[in-house]
């Protein structure tokens, strides 16, 4: 199994420029995510998803948009994008059981000048 | 408020000594689990140990430990005959009922830790 795959791995994009991030997970898992990650932060939740067709806010939604069409995948989107969104940006899933970890991609580091 | 706190600024720990990383939690659901993860410096979040809020023992696996203190509300991650490949972030999460319904994990800022030979 490949787990939770994102695409692309690095992205350089101007101040403005549009761009959507692809998570895609093979687990059958329920629930999905898109973090970020900035120095000294830790880990910030952005957008999720508790299933098909369903999207919420996280801390740190402003500036993107999520779409859940199919179960398997989770996009992230940035319509206009700004400096303040250069980050670290990882997609996870989560199965229902409790005791279960989350399951992170590799994540996605991307600049915007 | 913050559920899960880690204070403790980067550390540096002698190769094959063992090193505690502090993690404290505050939930009021009787009902919860607490996980580690590591990130090295390749950038990938690597799950390493998972304990249980009804677990009677301490959680292992294989150098790390978890040393669970429910009343203190402590989940403290042990890492025995610390290797030069144990450098990395660590972040403590946990999830639980009272906040997220069960479908979230709330994590803490990490803890740096540099294995030094």
């Amino acid at each position: 199994n490949a787990g939770v795959t994102q695409t692309p791995k690095f992205r350089v994009l101007k101040t403005g420029q549009s761009m959507t991030l692809l998570c895609a997970q093979d687990m059958n898992h329920e629930y999905m995510y898109w973090y970020r990650q900035d120095p000294g932060m830790g880990l910030r939740l952005i957008h999720y998803s508790v299933g098909e067709g369903t999207t919420a806010k996280g801390e740190v939604p402003d500036g993107y948009n999520v779409s859940r069409l199919k179960k398997q995948n989770f996009l992230l989107g940035l319509e206009s994008a700004a400096p303040s969104q250069t980050s670290v940006y990882f997609c996870a899933s989560l199965p229902r059981s409790y005791n279960s970890p989350l399951h992170f991609g590799n994540g996605t580091r991307l600049t915007v000048t | 408020a913050q559920k899960i706190t880690q204070t403790q600024p980067g550390m540096f720990v002698q190769e094959k000594e063992a090193v505690t990383l502090d993690c404290t939690y505050d939930t009021s659901d009787p009902s919860y689990g607490l996980f580690w993860y590591k990130q090295p410096s390749s950038g990938e979040m690597i799950f390493l140990i998972y304990q249980g809020s009804y677990d009677q023992q301490n959680a292992t696996e294989g150098r790390y430990s978890l040393n669970f203190q429910k009343a203190r509300k402590s989940a403290n991650l042990v890492i025995s005959a610390s290797q030069l490949g144990d450098s990395a972030m660590y972040f403590c999460a946990m999830r639980d009922d009272s906040s997220y319904g069960n479908n979230r994990l709330a994590f803490g800022k990490g803890n740096q830790v540099v294995v030094i030979p």
